[in-house]
């Protein structure tokens, strides 16, 4: 079956860590994103990827990283640098401007 | 990319129709509406999407005013189930643009027996 795929489904990290998200899609899309979702809100956008070996800043950037070395893969790396990590992690992909298909979501907690 | 307003949150009952209705005043000519649902701890997922007059499928129906500065998503007959979070998005082209997408707050539907 073709999806998106994101693991691990439950995350925890110590302080001073960096943890990498994996997010990766059998669809052939071109484009990937990463969002961070807090209890109760909205989805913000934090790193997108149209192409390979390319991607761009969303609006929470910092503190997090990413790499985009195959056209199915888009991991993210949350470094020590970002000050509060908890929350709901969702990829999403695309193509041709079609609507977005989301993974099941990372949920990373800090203890 | 327009900015969109919606309704942080509704109440309904089940059986009835329900309507969320989204503001874009700077919405550009080549903007489509789309519709995401998203369930507590899962990814959004698709609804609809149009870019003028009514669009329906088999969960929803989308209308758009001729001036395309609000949206209205309708729900028809909603049940439990229903209860979710709904984003209205614009921008999401299908002339392939694969830029960003921005997702609002959303409206939080609650639908009660």
């Amino acid at each position: 079956d073709g999806g998106i795929t994101q693991s691990p489904k439950y995350l925890f990290r110590k302080e001073g860590q960096n943890v990498t998200l994996s997010c990766e899609q059998n669809l052939n899309h071109d484009a990937m994103y990463w969002y961070r979702q807090d209890p109760g809100q909205g989805l913000r956008l934090i790193y997108y990827s149209q192409i390979v070996n390319d991607f761009q800043k969303g609006d929470i950037a910092e503190g997090y990283s990413v790499s985009r070395e195959k056209k199915e893969s888009f991991p993210l790396t949350v470094t020590s640098a970002q000050k509060n990590p908890t929350a709901f992690y969702l990829c999403a992909s695309r193509t041709g401007g079609e609507s977005a298909f989301f993974g099941q979501g990372t949920r990373l907690t800090v203890v | 990319l327009a900015k969109t307003t919606q309704p942080i949150s509704m109440d309904s009952y089940e059986g009835q129709e329900v309507n969320i209705t989204c503001s874009h005043n700077n919405i550009a000519t080549n903007d489509y509406i789309t519709w995401y649902q998203q369930f507590p701890s899962q990814g959004p997922r698709f609804i609809i999407q149009g870019y003028k007059t009514k669009v329906t499928n088999e969960v929803a129906s989308l209308f758009i005013p001729a001036d395309r500065k609000s949206s209205t998503l309708s729900l028809p007959r909603v049940s439990l189930s229903d209860t979710a979070v709904y984003y209205c998005l614009v921008g999401e082209s299908r002339r392939g643009s694969q830029g960003n997408l921005i997702f609002g707050k959303g409206t939080k539907l609650s639908v009660k027996p």
